[in-house]
């Protein structure tokens, strides 16, 4: 079993959308939860970066962890054809300080 | 213009050859990273240096090396021990005791 598991989609919907963006994740030790947005053939650019449980919201983006249930989600409101891209978590420890990141979700915005 | 550069773009392989990878940041930044991105499977991390001259294997370093002579700059070779090196490259770096990364733009490597 993969420590972190993403579905990997595609998730199609139309513009204006509201889309969720989910991640589970086996290791109680993770305190740092990340998402990154890439694009074809990009490197991943950092969208959110949270500490421990709770939401954050940044514009469109709001996200959300919940470490009991091992759980995070990043929710994109009004969303555009511009946000389509591969939508990737990521977490890490204390300790370790590099990333383990999910496989990512390819998101598809129709006009 | 701060940011992390890599280049080349696209590299192409022969089979039994080493080739470098070349990875530079002007963030001042302490810590550099080398993930390897397969379709499908994310972001896998190959070798991480929190400080010059020091560094660390990840999770899939066999048949990857690395050098940091320098703050600014991380090159990775991808040494024909590497069974299956084709794939897409990426650098990251970030502060020391911070977990943020920043990504490069990435390096294509195709092995012919």
């Amino acid at each position: 079993q993969k420590e972190v598991e993403q579905d990997p989609g595609p998730l199609s919907v139309p513009e204006g959308a509201i889309v969720s963006l989910n991640c589970t994740y086996s290791n109680s030790a993770f305190q740092y939860f990340m998402w990154y947005r890439q694009y074809s053939r990009k490197g991943p650019e950092l969208l959110m970066y949270t500490y421990s449980s709770g939401n954050k919201e940044d514009g469109r983006f709001t996200a959300q962890v919940d470490k009991s249930s091992k759980y995070i989600s990043l929710f994109i409101r009004d969303s555009q054809p511009s946000d389509s891209a591969t939508y990737l978590c990521a977490m890490s420890n204390t300790g370790r300080r590099a990333l383990t990141f999910g496989s990512g979700t390819r998101l598809q915005v129709q006009p | 213009d701060g940011g992390i550069t890599q280049s080349p773009k696209y590299l192409f392989r022969k089979e039994g050859q080493n080739v470098t990878l070349s990875c530079e940041q002007n963030l001042n930044h302490d810590a550099m990273y080398w993930y390897r991105q397969d379709p499908g499977q994310g972001l896998r991390l190959i070798y991480y240096s929190h400080i010059v001259n020091d560094f660390q294997k990840g999770d899939i370093a066999e048949g990857y090396s690395v050098s940091r002579e320098k703050k600014e700059s991380f090159p990775l070779t991808v040494t024909s021990a590497q069974k299956n090196p084709t794939a897409f490259y990426l650098c990251a770096s970030g502060l020391a005791g911070d977990n943020e990364q920043f990504f490069g733009p990435g390096t294509r490597l195709t092995v012919l």
